[in-house]
């Protein structure tokens, strides 16, 4: 069982660039959610899929979006970057449709700098 | 507002027992989490209490009192590989609310 997989593992860009991160599930997880995690800080949820819809969002703006496939792989796409976006973006699939209580599975995260 | 309050750091010594707190304010509930998290890696599950009361597993044991807002988890025989940050976390009508977690550091 692979687990849940990001990519890419670490990223640079300049303000005002887009970027596009990826998240490929645990098998069996139909749930996706993407956070937020400043150096520091707990994570912050940005916002879940499920569907391929967006089931629940967090406190951010409109530059984050996201989309989520028939495979149940996800990504999260930030627009106009700006310095505060530099943090770890986590991914964590759930089983949410088969499990009783909505336990997280994380991936490795992908680390978003920047200048 | 929602809100998860944890001590920002806690140090104790390698052997002994820690219990650090946590304290919530949320909309909705169903369901508390403790995860630990190194230092550059993934947040990975520890306990969930649902229901008030202890539950037990292996050296960690996680409690809840919802009528209070209040959480603890009691961490037995330290090692050093538990030095890590742990993590608070309310489930509140399925969006994980996230304390800013606890640095543990272990000392010999």
């Amino acid at each position: 069982d692979a687990g849940v997989t990001q990519s890419p593992t670490h990223l640079i860009k300049t303000r005002g660039q887009q970027v596009t991160l990826r998240c490929s599930p645990k098998s069996g997880h139909d749930t996706v959610s993407w956070y937020q995690q400043a150096l520091g800080q707990g994570p912050q949820f940005i916002f879940q899929y499920y569907e391929e819809e967006e089931r629940q969002r967090g406190n951010f703006p409109d530059r984050f979006s996201g989309h989520q496939f028939p495979n149940y792989s996800s990504e999260l796409n930030v627009n106009a970057l700006l310095l505060g976006d530099s943090a770890l973006y986590l991914c964590a699939s759930s089983p949410l449709a088969t499990s009783s209580y909505n336990e997280q599975f994380f991936g490795p995260g992908t680390r978003l700098t920047v200048l | 507002g929602q809100n998860i309050d944890q001590p920002t750091e806690m140090t104790a010594t390698e052997g002994a027992i820690v219990q650090i707190n946590c304290t919530y304010q949320t909309s909705g509930f169903n369901g508390l989490f403790w995860y630990q998290q190194h230092a550059g890696e993934a947040p990975t599950f520890l306990s969930y209490n649902v229901l008030d009361g202890l539950e037990e597993k292996g050296r960690f044991s996680s409690f809840l009192s919802r009528s209070k807002g209040y959480s603890y988890l009691l961490l037995k025989e330290l090692q050093m590989k538990d030095s890590a940050s742990y993590l608070c976390a309310v489930d509140s009508n399925y969006q994980l609310i996230w304390g800013a977690g606890t640095k543990l550091i272990i000392k010999p």
